[in-house]
């Protein structure tokens, strides 16, 4: 069954250092999608992302997050000068459509702390 | 997105049935139910969806009010590899929003 994969599982960083985070799709995915869950707290979104641009983002999303699907596998999400309240996992999902009855996938994670 | 609420947690012996419940009174017309589950250090999986009749897959069931302001998640069987938090999410086909709203979930624990 295909599933949607992310490297690396673990990423530790330095304050102020830039990250990115990668996820390969499935295939025949159109709409592409990042969440994050802080340690104890819910699932929060954070972007989606159709034909190459962004379609909706969240207040979390700010100037300090940028995605990218720079072939036609991978999609990146790139934390440009991290904190240390973005320690948290990060999750990427995709699905075939946007409507009300399409399921995302999630892939299983990247688990970013910021020292 | 309308609300749902959910027990916090909830407890089942392995092999038995789970009843897990969702409240949703102002869902509109439009809201699809859905179910998805988040197994300790993995991922959200959907789980299934529904608008107004009862669903059935080969992970669960789902049972809607008829009013549509509740549903149940049913686990027919809960193996130790259903322990997860199991969350209640609707989708609004009229909202134009591409994401899931995610609450705290029900967490579930599954005893031997």
């Amino acid at each position: 069954e295909p599933e949607v994969t992310q490297t690396p599982s673990h990423q530790v960083t330095q304050m102020g250092q830039e990250v990115i985070l990668r996820c390969v799709p499935i295939s025949n995915h159109l709409y592409f999608y990042w969440y994050r869950q802080i340690l104890g707290q819910k699932v929060e979104f954070l972007v989606s992302f159709y034909n190459n641009e962004i379609s909706e983002k969240s207040e979390i999303f700010d100037d300090q997050f940028s995605v990218e699907r720079p072939d036609g596998s991978n999609f990146t999400l790139k934390i440009r000068s991290t904190k240390l309240e973005d320690s948290a996992m990060y999750f990427c999902a995709s699905s075939v459509g946007r409507g009300e009855t399409d399921t995302q996938y999630f892939g299983p994670g990247t688990r970013l702390t910021v020292l | 997105d309308a609300k749902t609420t959910q027990p916090n947690s909830m407890e089942s012996n392995e092999e038995e049935p789970v009843h897990l419940p969702c409240n949703h009174s102002t869902i509109s017309g439009t809201d699809y139910i859905h179910w998805y589950r988040q197994l300790p250090s993995q991922g959200p999986e959907y789980v299934i969806h529904g608008l107004t009749s009862n669903v059935n897959n080969r992970m669960a069931s789902l049972a809607i009010a008829e009013d549509r302001k509740s549903s149940t998640l049913i686990l027919h069987r809960a193996t130790l590899r259903d322990a997860a938090v199991y969350y209640c999410i609707l989708r609004d086909s009229g909202a134009g929003s591409y994401q899931l709203t995610f609450g705290k979930g029900t967490k579930l624990s599954v005893i031997p």
